[in-house]
């Protein structure tokens, strides 16, 4: 079956770069996300990637795929106090009405 | 977000009771989804539906009822037989089996 992994929290200083990992367990045909939640709001589709692809980049941020280990990075450049949220990978077999969430990052950016 | 939007934002529910939770959208998408979110967790499906007047179990339906009159509604009720329901509800719509997007949640708490 699928499962997702993150680690639980990250610490950064306003400025730095952000990683965020994922690791799933599904080798076929999928679709991989990266959701955004603030406090008390619902999830923000930040970005996704298909399997086939290795790098997407939009505005600051950077989704990285390394197939051979199935494990999925976003990077957020120039964090700010507003990346401040938790962030939910998330794979999806091409085919199916339903995804497999991760438990969420909760990105800490402090001055 | 944006075309989707759920109601009440807060909701208190007395013992015994049955509450049931809205979820609209004008994004004109096919699929529907009920997510339950719990501290610290991920999000748990609940039922999810694929066309108008048809609707399936997710992990965790025990206590919860949906119903899919209208393709733009899929309101969720909380039922006495749900015996820990306090937790943060989020509905999702997708168009057929294409990304999900959520809606801003609705909380639930039990006096």
């Amino acid at each position: 079956g699928e499962d997702v992994e993150q680690s639980l929290f990250l610490s950064v200083r306003e400025g730095d770069s952000s990683v965020i990992n994922c690791t799933y367990t599904d080798s076929s045909s999928t679709y991989l996300y990266w959701y955004k939640q603030e406090p008390g709001a619902g999830l923000q589709l930040l970005t996704y990637i298909f399997s086939n692809m290795d790098m997407k980049q939009d505005q600051r941020l950077t989704v990285l795929l390394n197939k051979k280990d199935k494990h999925l990075s976003l990077r957020i450049a120039d964090t700010q106090t507003g990346d401040s949220a938790i962030y939910f990978c998330a794979e999806k077999l091409r085919g199916s009405y339903i995804p497999t969430f991760g438990r969420g990052t909760s990105l800490i950016v402090h001055p | 977000d944006g075309g989707i939007t759920q109601s009440p934002k807060y909701l208190f529910r007395k013992e015994g009771q049955n509450v049931t939770l809205s979820c609209e959208q004008n994004l004109n998408h096919d699929a529907m989804y009920w997510y339950r979110q719990d501290p610290g967790q991920g999000l748990r499906l609940i039922y999810y539906s694929q066309i108008v007047n048809d609707f399936q179990k997710g992990d965790i339906a025990e206590g919860y009822s949906v119903s899919r009159e209208k393709k733009e509604s899929f309101p969720l009720t909380v039922t006495s037989a749900q015996k820990n329901p306090t937790a943060f509800y989020l509905c999702a719509t997708g168009a057929s089996t294409d990304t999900q997007y959520f809606g801003p949640g609705t909380r639930l708490t039990v006096l």
